[in-house]
């Protein structure tokens, strides 16, 4: 699998845009990116997939590069309860695969 | 809504034990897995199943085995608990469709082994 790369931490005012930046520069064209995130003392929860083209649901948009090279992930109105352990995570489409997560991005949403 | 149960929040158990995890999910999830969590080390992947009575090694199974006798119950046993088996432990299951590895996590057992 691609591996990803993302900054540790990162802090937001609470109502401002939330952009996350994810590199998975060795990415296959049969792997889709994928984003969790794990809130404190609490399992990881998906929250959106793509493979080239934009994406957007309830909780946020993910943009990709055309050269599918680099993503990011927003959270249009970042609020306190968005502070949590952001993960990037690339995978194939099909197989029997185990999604593998890194380190992830700390997002800290301040008041 | 979607539901993936982990039999204990919190347990505490001695070196040499023999520790049961359960799972219980009822999605009608084909796919589970056991992965622990440490500080500093992010989540590693233990075993999962893709079906009843399968099971695949992940990452670090060494010290651990599990079960999946039934589709809705995946167990992870430590045979002969250690102290740094210690760790956040957290199942999760996920539909096998072709398009989608969403994966539902449960909210983890913290096992402290002393």
């Amino acid at each position: 699998d691609a591996k990803t790369t993302q900054p540790p931490s990162m802090d937001c005012a609470e109502g401002r845009a939330a952009n996350l930046p994810c590199n998975h520069s060795t990415i296959s064209g049969n792997e889709y990116v994928y984003w969790y995130r794990q809130i404190h003392s609490q399992g990881p929860q998906y929250i959106i997939h793509g493979l080239k083209n934009n994406e957007t649901n309830e909780m946020a948009s993910l943009i990709i590069t055309e050269d599918r090279k680099s993503s990011t992930l927003i959270l249009p109105h970042a609020t306190l309860r968005d502070t949590a352990v952001y993960y990037c995570i690339v995978s194939p489409i099909t197989g029997r695969r185990a999604l593998t997560f890194g380190s992830g991005t700390r997002l800290q949403v301040q008041p | 809504d979607v539901k993936v149960t982990q039999s204990s929040r919190y347990l505490v158990k001695r070196t040499g034990e023999k520790v049961f995890l359960e799972c219980v999910q009822d999605m009608d999830h084909e796919n589970m897995f056991w992965y622990r969590q440490d500080p500093g080390l992010g989540l590693r992947l233990i075993y999962f199943s893709y079906d009843v009575k399968m099971k695949e090694k992940g990452d670090i199974p060494e010290g651990y085995s599990v079960s999946r006798e039934k589709k809705e119950r995946f167990s992870l046993i430590l045979e002969s608990a250690s102290t740094n088996q210690t760790s956040m432990y957290l199942c999760a299951s996920s539909s096998r469709t072709a398009t989608n590895e969403k994966l539902f996590f449960g909210s983890g057992t913290q096992l402290s082994v002393l």
